[in-house]
């Protein structure tokens, strides 16, 4: 069946440094979604990618969507304290209605 | 105020026991999924639902029931059959099941079985 693998599972940064998670799809993807989950709380949203190659990015948060719509990216620079959480990729393969969630990657940042 | 609520938020059974989790929203969404959560792991998820009265399993629905009678209502049932159901609960909806909908969450429902 379809896996989201996200590497590294964990990650620990001083704070002001940068931060990357990577999310590889077994099967490809319609599309791409990433969700926050803060110690103790639920995911939220954070944003969503279709088109293959597509770069969004959200202040200090940037995400990418490969060109064979199979892995995806999340890149934050100069963590602050409030980025502490566990990040999740999540996708739906082609012709299917699952929403699969990646294993996720937690962030510690330290001040 | 528009939302999903799962309640309780702790559940404490006896092992052998079915208990079922509620889950309800007042977005008029039209798919609502389960998912499993163990500690530092990710989201797996147990069933998910397009419409009323309808649902399909997802990765690890062995040992869990669900039903949908009406659109706002997802309940799932931890059966005895479930050999490790101590875990973090989560429910979730979204406007469509397919397309570029996101999935909005529950707090959660803690479930210890002793």
């Amino acid at each position: 069946g379809q896996q989201v693998m996200q590497i590294p599972q964990y990650q620990h940064v001083q704070e002001g440094e940068d931060f990357t998670t990577y999310c590889n799809s077994s099967t490809t993807l319609s599309n791409i979604q990433w969700y926050k989950q803060r110690p103790g709380g639920h995911p939220v949203f954070l944003i969503q990618l279709v088109k293959s190659g597509e770069v969004k990015k959200q202040k200090r948060l940037t995400f990418q969507f490969g060109e064979a719509k199979k892995n995806s990216s999340l890149h934050i620079t100069a963590t602050q304290t409030t980025d502490v959480g566990t990040y999740f990729c999540a996708g739906r393969a082609i012709n299917t209605d699952k929403l699969i969630f990646g294993t996720g990657t937690r962030l510690q940042v330290f001040p | 105020d528009g939302g999903i609520t799962q309640s309780p938020k702790y559940l404490f059974r006896k092992e052998g026991q079915n208990v079922t989790l509620s889950c309800e929203q007042n977005l008029n969404h039209d798919a609502m999924y389960w998912y499993r959560q163990d500690p530092g792991q990710g989201l797996r998820l147990i069933y998910y639902s397009q419409i009323v009265n309808d649902f399909q399993k997802g990765d690890i629905a062995e040992g869990y029931s669900v039903s949908r009678e009406k659109k706002e209502s997802f309940p799932l049932t931890v059966t005895s059959a479930q050999k490790n159901p101590t875990a973090f609960y989560l429910c979730a909806s979204s406007l469509f099941s397919t397309g570029i909908t996101e999935a909005f969450f529950g707090q959660g429902t803690r479930l210890t079985v002793v």
